[in-house]
């Protein structure tokens, strides 16, 4: 079966400018998780959506945010672009929204450099 | 608080060799999931193992195995006869009660040497 789909998979953008990173989720799963991966902070948690319902939320400014359909995908939005945006940005997908075990498939994700 | 501490940034090993990577983690809950995933240089994370907390048998899945130590806070990743493609980063993460929130540790840099 098809993983999870992350696209783009690079992306150059200016200061000040805003980008939209999109998730399609295994097929069947219901649970979408973001993450921030930097050299400096490592892998940070940015929020969960599960049915469309933003579950959790990590530590980030409101300049980061997102939004799940209802088809399970999930997109991330980062508005006034930073240097410090710069990263690799990874989204989970996992069966259920219980928090109970089920395996994280993560995507292969997005490198968002801010120039 | 750090939740997941990763002590060894590097670590080598020889073709063919078990290594152990170190993982202890900090919580409160009695319910907890420990996973482990590897990244390769491409940035996909990729699933290797998982502990839960009431689990009384370590984990095992093909050359991976958990050591988990729960007294002592401990989930060690073992891996056995390495191989050249196990050159990755690795970390460690928990899962606390009821969030699907994921904590990772630092992580750390294994390289197998032929």
């Amino acid at each position: 079966k098809a993983g999870v789909t992350q696209t783009p998979r690079y992306l150059i953008k200016t200061r000040g400018q805003q980008v939209t990173l999109s998730c399609s989720p295994i097929s069947g799963h219901r649970s979408v998780s973001w993450y921030q991966q930097t050299p400096g902070q490592g892998l940070q948690f940015l929020f969960e959506y599960f049915s469309e319902t933003q579950r959790n939320k990590g530590n980030f400014p409101g300049r980061f945010s997102g939004r799940q359909f209802s088809n399970s995908r999930s997109e991330m939005n980062v508005s006034t672009l930073e240097l410090g945006d710069s990263a690799l940005y990874l989204c989970a997908s996992s069966p259920r929204g219980s928090g109970s075990y089920g395996g994280y498939t993560f995507g292969s994700g997005t490198r968002l450099t801010v120039v | 608080a750090q939740k997941i501490t990763q002590t060894q940034p590097g670590m080598f090993v020889q073709e063919k060799e078990a290594v152990t990577l170190d993982c202890t983690y900090d919580t409160s809950d009695q319910s907890y999931g420990l996973f482990w995933y590897k990244q390769p240089s491409s940035g996909e994370m990729i699933f290797l193992i998982y502990q839960g907390s009431y689990d009384e048998q370590n984990a095992t899945e093909g050359r991976y195995s958990l050591n988990f130590q729960k007294a002592r806070k401990s989930a060690n990743l073992v891996i056995s006869a390495s191989q050249l493609g196990d050159s990755a980063m690795y970390f460690c993460a928990m899962r606390e009660g009821g969030s699907e929130k994921l904590v990772f540790g630092k992580g750390t840099k294994l390289t197998v040497n032929p």
